[in-house]
């Protein structure tokens, strides 16, 4: 079945750096795009970064821009998050999910708009 | 970006109907209706209810529906079951490859 399994959280000092991965099983991972979510305690989810299904285009929230680096390999159907300069703010379950896609009535291939599938999370402490 | 404006918290009884609004600029919303819904139960995944604002997915109940008005969009959840106490998140594709999400909104069931 879909499956995506993210890897990688831990505790951190303030401005040091993570990597986390996300590998992805059961579709075809290279179609895609994806999504980097986050939930800090207590509160509610923030969109942190997008990647195209090949890679060529990205995009992240305005407060991690630069500090932040969203990537892919399609060849191990893998999704990564670089994190760097990280601040105690950044401490939160983090989350791929997978864009939404499919065949419309056309038969054109569509990319939607939403999230169809999102993994467990992997939780991030940023803390002396 | 900034995020969508959500209640903190609504309640209802088991039957009854209850609504959760999301609200924001047009700039946040992005001029589309692209608006999703996640309902969250704690400590566990989102999970897809609501998309293109008034779309059920394969096996959401029918008592989800989702509706915009403006910059306002809602999820409306009618005849509420116990099962329905859980977080729930609004999220709009903004333009330009990027999302929002609304601050999430606890549903309890009285």
């Amino acid at each position: 079945q879909v499956q995506l399994v993210e890897s990688g959280g831990g505790v951190v000092q303030p401005g040091g750096s993570l990597r986390l991965s996300c590998a992805a099983s059961g579709f075809t991972f290279s179609t895609y795009g994806m999504h980097w979510v986050r939930q800090a305690p207590g509160k509610g989810l923030e969109w942190v970064a997008y990647i195209r299904y090949d890679g060529t285009k990205e995009n992240y929230a305005d407060s991690e821009k630069g500090r932040f680096t969203i990537s892919r390999d399609n060849s191990k159907n893998t999704l990564y998050l670089q994190m760097n300069s990280l601040r105690t703010k950044d401490t939160a379950v983090y989350y791929c999910a997978k864009r939404a896609a499919g065949y419309d009535s056309s038969g054109y291939f569509y990319y939607y708009h939403y999230m169809d599938v999102w993994g467990k999370g992997t939780t991030v402490t940023v803390s002396s | 970006q900034s995020a969508l404006t959500q209640p903190r918290s609504v309640s209802g009884s088991p039957g009854q109907s209850v609504t959760i609004s999301c609200s924001g600029a047009s700039s946040d919303f992005g001029g589309y209706n692209y608006v999703s819904w996640y309902q969250q139960h704690p400590g566990k995944a989102p999970k897809l209810m609501i998309y293109d604002v008034t779309k059920r997915p394969s096996g959401v109940p029918d008592r989800f529906s989702g509706s915009k008005s403006g910059n306002t969009a809602s999820l409306t959840i009618s005849g509420l079951q116990a099962e329905d106490e859980a977080d729930y998140h609004c999220c709009s594709y903004a333009g330009s490859y990027t999302w929002v999400f609304g601050g999430g909104t606890k549903v309890t069931v009285l």
